[in-house]
């Protein structure tokens, strides 16, 4: 079955890590998406990428770094910068644009210890 | 003014009752509307897109207002499995290709 696959599920880092958390899509999606959730709060766009090799800031992109090697991989990388970065990490597909709902795997819970 | 915004609730309501959530959204260049419902601690799913005429899959109808600058979602004969949080999600402006989403409003189906 097709669908989008984040890994770790849950993911605990240090002060001062980098981490790097993972998305892979086989729906032959070209637009790929990372959201941030904090608790009762809406989802806030991180980076987005419509096609390989490109990529864009979304609001909060602070702290955060991103690739677009394959179509069907977008790594999100957590850096030391980013001084908050506790959440649920959401990531997403589409055909590309807004005019196509997303599909969102089933997200990493990032916590610093 | 947020971009979206939404009635946090939460909603509490009996089974079989009807219940109606509205969003309102800033920009009046917002092309693409959609209902996400969102279980806790879970990701979004999408439940239906919002179109112009107005649409209905099943229990569900949702509308959209384009001279006031909002959608409702309407939910009939409601179930206990409808208790989860549904998310307002639109286009923020044609320049990004990204959609906004809202913070959400929380649905209580009790028995």
């Amino acid at each position: 079955d097709g669908g989008i696959t984040q890994s770790p599920k849950y993911l605990f880092r240090k002060e001062g890590q980098n981490v790097t958390l993972s998305c892979e899509q086989n729906l032959n999606h070209d637009a790929m998406y990372w959201y941030r959730q904090d608790p009762g709060q809406g989802l806030r766009l991180i980076y987005y990428s419509q096609i390989v090799n490109d990529f864009q800031k979304g609001d909060i992109a602070e702290g955060y770094s991103v690739s677009r090697e394959k179509k069907e991989s977008f790594p999100l990388t957590v850096t030391s910068a980013q001084k908050n970065p506790t959440a649920f990490y959401l990531c997403a597909s589409n055909l590309g644009g807004q005019n196509y709902g997303y599909t969102f795997g089933s997200g990493t819970r990032l916590t610093v210890v | 003014r947020k971009e979206v915004e939404q009635d946090p609730g939460p909603f509490n309501v009996p089974e079989g009752a009807t219940v109606a959530f509205n969003c309102t959204y800033s920009n009046s260049a917002s092309q693409s509307f959609f209902w996400y419902r969102q279980d806790c601690r879970k990701e979004p799913k999408l439940l239906m897109s919002v179109y112009s005429s107005g649409n209905e899959d099943g229990r569900f109808t949702a509308q959209l207002n384009r001279a006031s600058q909002y959608i409702s979602l309407l939910i009939r004969d409601s179930k206990l499995s409808d208790s989860a949080t549904y998310l307002c999600v639109v286009n923020k402006d044609t320049g990004r290709r990204a959609l906004t989403f809202g913070s959400g409003t929380r649905l209580q189906v009790q028995p």
